[in-house]
């Protein structure tokens, strides 16, 4: 299958500060990238559709201004928690569309202080 | 209303075989999903029907209904290591290509 990379895998961060996570696809081009995330023995939750050269969809309650998401390329899709506060702490998950099959990235574990 | 149901758990033994079922009702069909999360990781791609039939890839199977808004996941030749869940997920039709998601079916397999 498809590849895709995320990074960082893992940070630890202050509360009030913002963090960055990219997610590549690094096989195929992926015009459509998924941003989800995943509380502890909980379901997947998609926060946003990110599309490449415009803006990105959110989900009803996820705030845009909070969750920042840029897809400036056809391989490259980045998600900045702005301003994270502990119960932003979570593990965030990217996935790309390959035109016909989604695969995820290994994911990112966040943990706010 | 667009709705995913699958069993919450299943248990099977090791060596034996399980069949993991999903209906779904959705506003459209393009395309239906199966992924496996183990614990503390992110999904990992197992399948993809839009056809109606079976798909076989190596000791995991699936199968597409679409008159009946009917998968399963087909599992043989049971291991330790299948022990996950396993989440169904359907694309809607239309140009948005997000996928509604089951809320999984954590299998155990047991010595």
């Amino acid at each position: 299958g498809a590849v895709v990379s995320q990074h960082p895998s893992r940070v630890i961060c202050k509360s009030g500060t913002s963090v960055k996570i990219e997610c590549r696809s690094l096989d195929f081009q992926a015009t459509t990238m998924f941003w989800y995330r995943q509380f502890p023995k909980q379901s997947l939750m998609l926060m946003a559709t990110s599309n490449e050269g415009s803006k990105a969809t959110y989900e009803q309650g996820v705030e845009k201004d909070k969750f920042l998401i840029n897809h400036a390329s056809l391989t490259l899709s980045t998600l900045t928690v702005t301003s994270a506060h502990p119960e932003d702490s979570s593990f965030y998950i990217c996935s790309a569309d390959t035109g016909r099959e989604q695969f995820f990235g290994p994911g990112t574990r966040l943990t706010v202080l | 209303g667009q709705n995913i149901d699958q069993p919450t758990e299943m248990t099977a033994t090791e060596g034996a075989i399980v069949q993991i079922n999903c209906t779904y009702q959705t506003s459209g069909f393009n395309g239906l999903f199966w992924y496996q999360q183990h614990a503390g990781e992110a999904p990992t791609f197992l399948s993809y029907n839009v056809l109606d039939g079976l798909e076989e890839k190596g000791r995991f199977s699936s199968f597409l209904s679409r008159s009946k808004g009917y998968s399963y996941l087909l599992l043989k030749e049971l291991q330790m290591k299948d022990s996950a869940s396993y989440l169904c997920a359907v694309r809607s039709a239309g140009n948005n290509r997000k996928l509604i998601w089951g809320l999984g079916t954590s299998l155990a397999v047991n010595p």
